[in-house]
């Protein structure tokens, strides 16, 4: 099945720092999802984004499939940006099957 | 909206016994998921449903694990017997189905399982 990788496995910023989180995939993929989990466990839908790139407030996503990589910008962090933010794959045969990434912990300190 | 509904939110029993997790997915949407997330394996899709019928249960763990789902709006996933090893916190996902397309996955807050 296919592989993800996910880049800083850890990440500590004080507010108002930028920061970019990497997200490596093995194969081919047509489905592409980010998500936030917050201190509370709850897992919130940020983008979906197969390809190219979307924005919404602060966060921005990019994806280039061709070569086989996303990348999630956080732009002016803030304490509740805290937490584990994972990415989740499907390729073309896997239906709506997602595989997640071990995920980066996200850290920001007022 | 409502978002996803899980119940219960948290369940202690000892092992042996039966456990029925519930989920009510969003209104509308037709596809429903099952994940369980453990510190050892992370977040991991056990099964999943388009329109109330199993299309993937490759990530069910054993013949103990059962899911159903018996209209648009209910799903449980069954655990009988349960064993320590099934210690997890489960999600529920759902979302809008289109033939050829995938959609965002939503989910609910998650029931948090001990067996002892």
């Amino acid at each position: 099945g296919i592989q993800v990788e996910q880049s800083p496995p850890d990440l500590i910023l004080q507010e108002g720092a930028n920061s970019t989180l990497r997200c490596n995939f093995s194969d081919s993929v047509n489905n592409l999802q980010w998500f936030h989990q917050n201190p509370w466990g709850q897992l919130i839908n940020l983008f979906y984004i197969p390809s190219g790139t979307k924005q919404n407030g602060r966060l921005s996503a990019t994806t280039v499939a061709t070569e086989r990589y996303s990348l999630l910008y956080i732009s002016s962090s803030q304490t509740t940006d805290s937490g584990v933010y994972f990415c989740a794959v499907g390729g073309e045969t896997s239906g709506s099957r997602l595989t997640f990434g071990e995920g980066t912990q996200l850290t920001v300190n007022p | 909206d409502a978002g996803v509904i899980q119940s219960p939110r948290h369940e202690v029993t000892e092992m042996g016994q039966e456990v029925t997790l519930r989920c009510k997915p969003i209104s509308g949407h037709n596809s429903l998921f099952w994940y369980r997330q453990t510190m050892m394996r992370g977040l991991e899709l056990l099964i999943y449903f388009n329109n109330n019928v199993p299309i993937d249960d490759s990530g069910m763990p054993e013949d103990r694990f059962s899911a159903k789902m018996p209209n648009a709006s209910f799903s449980t996933l069954k655990i009988q017997p349960s064993e320590p090893r099934d210690s997890a916190v489960y999600f529920c996902a759902s979302s809008p189905h289109h033939r050829g397309s995938n959609q965002p996955q939503h989910f609910g807050d998650g029931t948090r399982l001990s067996i002892l």
